[in-house]
């Protein structure tokens, strides 16, 4: 089935600074690949949907600014998160869609101290 | 409407019980309709899917019901197990690359041994 690896699984990182997550379909190709967060022991929030070569959509609510988004080849989308605070701190998924449906990456846990 | 709604919140189940999670949808576009399984610290994994041509499909000890004019679908899993202890999530969409995954959410599952 369709994998997609996301990369870094965690990471630690200081307040202020600029963090990028990955997001790769490793055996098909994605034109859109989509960002979610997740809190604790909460349901998946979409925040953007990536689209291969142009810009990405936005959610109500979610800052273009802060979690700047990338789909620069049908394989890769790549999630940045700007000048991060604590409240950053959560968990990232991404997603993408081929024949058999949604298929998500693992996560990434980013952690701003 | 475009909200999916999922109960119980949690659901506590005895080995070798079954477990019957219950989503409600409105938006009679929905043609997708999956549910995943999400262990602490990684990303959803689908469990099984149904369109809304079958009123029912079954995959091992999992099976979807599905009610097209009540708009409602369950996930009924048989013979729960300790391992089935994780937190499931219902979804819909109108399938297409494109077309985002509405959650609903969540329900956390506990198997008592």
């Amino acid at each position: 089935g369709a994998v997609v690896s996301q990369h870094p699984s965690r990471v630690i990182c200081k307040s202020g600074t600029s963090v990028k997550i990955e997001c790769r379909s490793l055996d098909f190709q994605a034109t859109t690949m989509f960002w979610y967060r997740q809190f604790p022991k909460k349901s998946l929030m979409l925040m953007a949907t990536s689209n291969e070569g142009s810009k990405a959509t936005y959610e109500q609510g979610v800052e273009k600014d802060k979690f700047l988004i990338n789909h620069a080849s049908l394989t890769l989308s790549t999630l940045t998160v700007t000048s991060a605070h604590p409240e950053d701190s959560s968990f990232y998924i991404c997603s993408a869609w081929d024949l058999g449906g949604y298929t998500f990456g693992s996560g990434t846990r980013l952690t701003v101290v | 409407q475009q909200q999916v709604k999922q109960s119980p919140q949690s659901l506590i189940v005895q080995k070798g019980g079954i477990s019957i999670i219950n989503c409600a949808y409105e938006n009679t576009a929905f043609d997708y309709f999956p549910w995943y399984q999400q262990f602490p610290g990684k990303g959803p994994a689908l469990l099984i899917a149904i369109r809304p041509d079958v009123s029912e499909k079954k995959e091992g000890r999992f099976t979807i019901s599905f009610n097209k004019s009540a708009k409602q679908f369950s996930l009924h899993i048989m013979d729960s197990q300790p391992g089935d202890s994780a937190t499931y999530f219902c979804a819909a969409s109108i399938s297409s690359a494109t077309n985002k995954l509405i959650f609903g959410t969540g329900t956390l599952l506990a198997v008592q041994p």
